[in-house]
Formats: C-alpha cells, sequence, structure tokens
C-alpha cells in the first residue's frame, strides 16, 4: 500500500503557483520524499526529492514540515505543460526499492 | 539526466500470441528495474522486479508464466506476454534503478492492444 495520501485533483491559473500538499505520516527516519509526475500516456518523471531539509531545483521547490509527516510541491510558475497528475512517495534513497504509487493529485492549469 | 527506453511504444497483436516489450537504461547500469502496468485513469501498479542474473521477483497476483521477466545484462530487461488477451491491454512501464545510488528512472512506456 502507497503510505502517502494526497488530493485527488487540483486546479491552478496558468502563471500561478501551484502547492500540491502529501500526507505521509507513518514516514520513516530514513525515508526520502520523492515527486514524480506523469503526463497523460507516458512514463513518470522525476521532479525533486527531499529528506528533511527544502529543496529546491528548476522544476520546483519541495518543503518540508519540521515533523516530516507531510510536504509540499510549488511549481512557482504553473504552465499548461504542467497539467499532470502528481505522484508523492516515499522511500529509501540508496537501495533498490520498489516504488509503490498512490492515486496522485491530478493536476489541471487552466488558462 | 540518465535515459530509459522502452521498445516498442505502442504495440497491437491478436489474441493468443506473445509480445516482447524491450527496457534499456541507455546511459547507466541497472542492476535493479521494475515492470508496471497501468489501466486507463488508474495509477501505475507494479508487477516484478527484475534483478540482473537471477529471476524476477513478482507481485501477488502477476502470474510469473504469463509475463516472462529477463533481466540478462545491466542494461537490458524484457517483459514477454505471453498468449495475450484482451484483457492484458494496457500501458506497461519499466524503471530502471541507477546502481550505487538508487535512483529510479522510467521508460517511456509502452502500450499494449489485444485484439
Amino acid at each position: 500500500d502507497a503510505k502517502t495520501t494526497q488530493p485527488p485533483s487540483m486546479d491552478c491559473a496558468e502563471g500561478r503557483a501551484a502547492n500540491l500538499p502529501c500526507n505521509h505520516s507513518t514516514i520513516s527516519g530514513n525515508e526520502y520524499v520523492y515527486w514524480y509526475r506523469q503526463i497523460h500516456s507516458q512514463g513518470p518523471q522525476y521532479i525533486i526529492h527531499g529528506l528533511k531539509n527544502n529543496e529546491t531545483n528548476e522544476m520546483a521547490s519541495l518543503i518540508i514540515t519540521e515533523d516530516r509527516k507531510s510536504s509540499t510541491l510549488i511549481l512557482p510558475h504553473a504552465t499548461l505543460r504542467d497539467t499532470a497528475v502528481y505522484y508523492c512517495i516515499v522511500l529509501t534513497q540508496g537501495g533498490s526499492e520498489k516504488l509503490v504509487f498512490g492515486k496522485g493529485t491530478k493536476l489541471t492549469v487552466n488558462p | 539526466g540518465a535515459v530509459v527506453s522502452q521498445h516498442p511504444s505502442r504495440v497491437i497483436c491478436k489474441s493468443g500470441t506473445s509480445v516482447k516489450i524491450e527496457c534499456r537504461s541507455l546511459d547507466f547500469q541497472a542492476t535493479t528495474m521494475f515492470w508496471y502496468r497501468q489501466f486507463p485513469k488508474q495509477s501505475l501498479m507494479l508487477m516484478a522486479t527484475s534483478n540482473e542474473g537471477s529471476k524476477a521477483t513478482y507481485e501477488q497476483g502477476v502470474e510469473k508464466d504469463k509475463f516472462l521477466i529477463n533481466h540478462a545484462s545491466l542494461t537490458l530487461s524484457t517483459l514477454t506476454v505471453t498468449s495475450a488477451h484482451p484483457e492484458d491491454s494496457s500501458f506497461y512501464i519499466c524503471s530502471a534503478s541507477v546502481q550505487n545510488t538508487g535512483e529510479l528512472f522510467f521508460g517511456e512506456g509502452s502500450r499494449l492492444t489485444v485484439l
């Protein structure tokens, strides 16, 4: 079973920030939070991951709460091409651990 | 970044035939590859874990004799759907774990349609 819960869907206006929440209340100390997204009929695309510090890359920012029980993926300036299903996953980095996907959040960016 | 390639991207076959899907890590060695299946409007469901040089580990409910997995090298894993039936029609996706770092990258997916 997936260890995360996400809202099933969200809408965002083009050009605005999209904030996607994820709850992972049972996360253990050595588990990272990973975010992937899947655009229709394509394979999942890696976005970002983090352990406890906030992370930022060219695609997004990841904010992890101090207790690590939840996190938020931020797309600072959403575009129509960001419309996709976003998956939040927890797993141990460095091992060959299998990813278990939950249902994710369907983000629709509106013009 | 690392690239994982799947082939074919789309395949249509007749019921009863077998179909092979390839998953290649193009610029890194992958000791472990994973195969997923995704039905329309559903999430990815893990089918099996493919380990180089050893037998694959199948998830509960996945028939190992129907979905044959071979991981003969550090850059190639194949999934063969044997005696395919219309209910096997799905989007099959592989992912590869980068040796030493454990980073996971996904292929583009292969859409199988069984007539």
